[in-house]
């Protein structure tokens, strides 16, 4: 059984450009998660997607938006990149509401 | 406003004692609990997780206790070792909707060999 992957592992950002974080879920779950996690802090929930729709969202703005793709994949997409960006981006799989297994994470730095 | 609350930052015990860390809410329409373990450049591995109509789960040398009243739930290691040593975070979802988790900001815990 696959566990949840995440991609690139790291990457270096400028101010004001845009970014796509990829996210394979875990085998056998429909349901993925996206969580910003600052340094020091506890992750934080951006959003989920289920059968390709968003399902819930949390206080982020419009900037940060998703895609969820037939085979479960998904996406996470900021764009306008400010300072405050930089963070470990973790992706969560699930069957639906079950419990959420999450992925070694993204490190983003926005300079 | 953090509903989910870890108030130590840090916990060092020795190995083959008991590790309890803590967690307290605010939220009282949270209905499921959760822990998970986090190394460095890894992703939060879950633990343990208890439903709010039970007071007590355990799983092998992990037991979560869960207080509704004192919106408090503790996870205790017994006997702790050396690779307990991660942080750990609480968190907690609704039981409807997307069940998106609120987090802790985590517990270092450290296990002297």
């Amino acid at each position: 059984e696959t566990g949840v992957t995440q991609s690139p592992t790291h990457l270096i950002k400028t101010r004001g450009q845009q970014v796509t974080l990829r996210c394979s879920s875990q085998s056998g779950h429909n349901t993925v998660s996206w969580y910003q996690q600052a340094l020091g802090q506890g992750p934080q929930f951006i959003f989920q997607y289920y059968r390709e729709e968003e399902n819930g969202r949390g206080n982020f703005p419009p900037r940060f938006s998703g895609l969820q793709f037939p085979n479960y994949s998904s996406e996470l997409n900021v764009n306008a990149l400010e300072l405050d960006d930089s963070a470990l981006y973790l992706c969560a799989s699930s069957f639906y509401a079950d419990t959420q297994y999450f992925g070694p994470g993204t490190r983003l730095t926005v300079l | 406003d953090q509903q989910v609350k870890q108030n130590s930052p840090s916990l060092s015990v020795q190995e083959g004692r008991i590790s309890i860390l803590n967690c307290d809410y605010t939220n009282s329409m949270f209905d499921y609990f959760l822990w998970y373990k986090k190394y460095p450049a890894e992703g939060p591995t879950f633990l343990i997780s208890i439903s709010s109509i039970k007071d007590k789960n355990e799983d092998g040398r992990f037991t979560v206790f869960l207080n509704k009243s004192a919106k408090h739930l503790s996870l205790h290691i017994v006997p702790s070792q050396p690779g307990d040593s991660a942080v750990y975070f609480c968190a907690a979802s609704y039981p409807t909707g997307a069940n998106n988790l609120f987090f802790g900001t985590g517990t270092r815990l450290t296990v002297i060999p």
